[in-house]
């Protein structure tokens, strides 16, 4: 069956950078775009971008613009999210979901000095 | 970019009542709209898609309606497992696709 399964929780620095992965299993990884969603402690869904794993076209929300990187590896059905220049208020659950109705189990990324 | 409303923000009610959220698109999206539940520290889970499509293993209880710009999510009884938060997301066809800022339901 369809799954994502999300790398482990991460503590940085400000300043500092992170890079998530979700790896796909159950289906053809290139035949769905792939959506990354974060949520701050006690706060809704935020939506951030979305990649596409065949080509590896990108948008990005312009919340992130800039500091932002989504990336895909194809041959292990890989994708990645890349958050630069973190600060406090980037501690979140970051999500990855494959139309809507597949989620990774969520990565926790504290931020703190 | 559109901007996705709900309300109310949060709503309490008995075990067995009618329960109704609505979210707004702040402009024609047609049907493209999901509604999602979440419960404390889960992940999202998908109740319905295209307004009004539900999804496979969804409760009957639940149900979509609406087109365009105004959309309804209707628990029709609610059950003690429904306490959660509903999230409403466009996907019409340019992002951002954007959630609504969500209802929290519990019980009265």
């Amino acid at each position: 069956q369809v799954q994502l399964v999300q790398s482990g929780a991460e503590m940085k620095k400000p300043g500092a950078s992170v890079k998530v992965s979700c790896k796909a299993y159950g289906y053809i990884f290139t035949n769905n775009h792939m959506h990354w969603v974060r949520q701050a402690p006690g706060q809704g869904l935020v939506w951030m971008g979305i990649i596409n794993p065949r080509g590896g076209a990108t948008d990005y929300a312009q919340e992130f613009e800039g500091r932002v990187t989504m990336t895909r590896d194809t041959s292990t059905s890989t994708v990645f999210m890349e958050l630069s220049s973190l600060r406090p208020e980037d501690t979140a659950v970051y999500y990855c979901a494959c139309r809507g109705r597949f989620w990774g189990q969520g990565t926790l990324v504290t931020v703190s000095s | 970019d559109i901007q996705m409303t709900q309300s109310p923000s949060s709503l309490s009610a008995s075990i067995g009542d009618r329960v109704t959220i609505t979210c707004q698109a702040s402009q024609d999206i047609n049907t493209y709209l999901n509604w999602y539940q979440q419960r404390p520290g889960k992940a999202p889970n998908l109740l319905v898609y295209d307004a009004t499509h539900l999804e496979t293993g969804v409760p009957s209880r639940f149900s979509g309606s609406g087109s365009g710009t105004e959309f309804t999510l209707t628990i029709s009884s609610l059950q003690p497992e429904d306490i959660a938060t509903y999230y409403c997301q466009h996907y019409d066809n340019f992002p951002p696709f954007t959630f609504g800022p969500g209802t929290k339901v519990d019980i009265k």
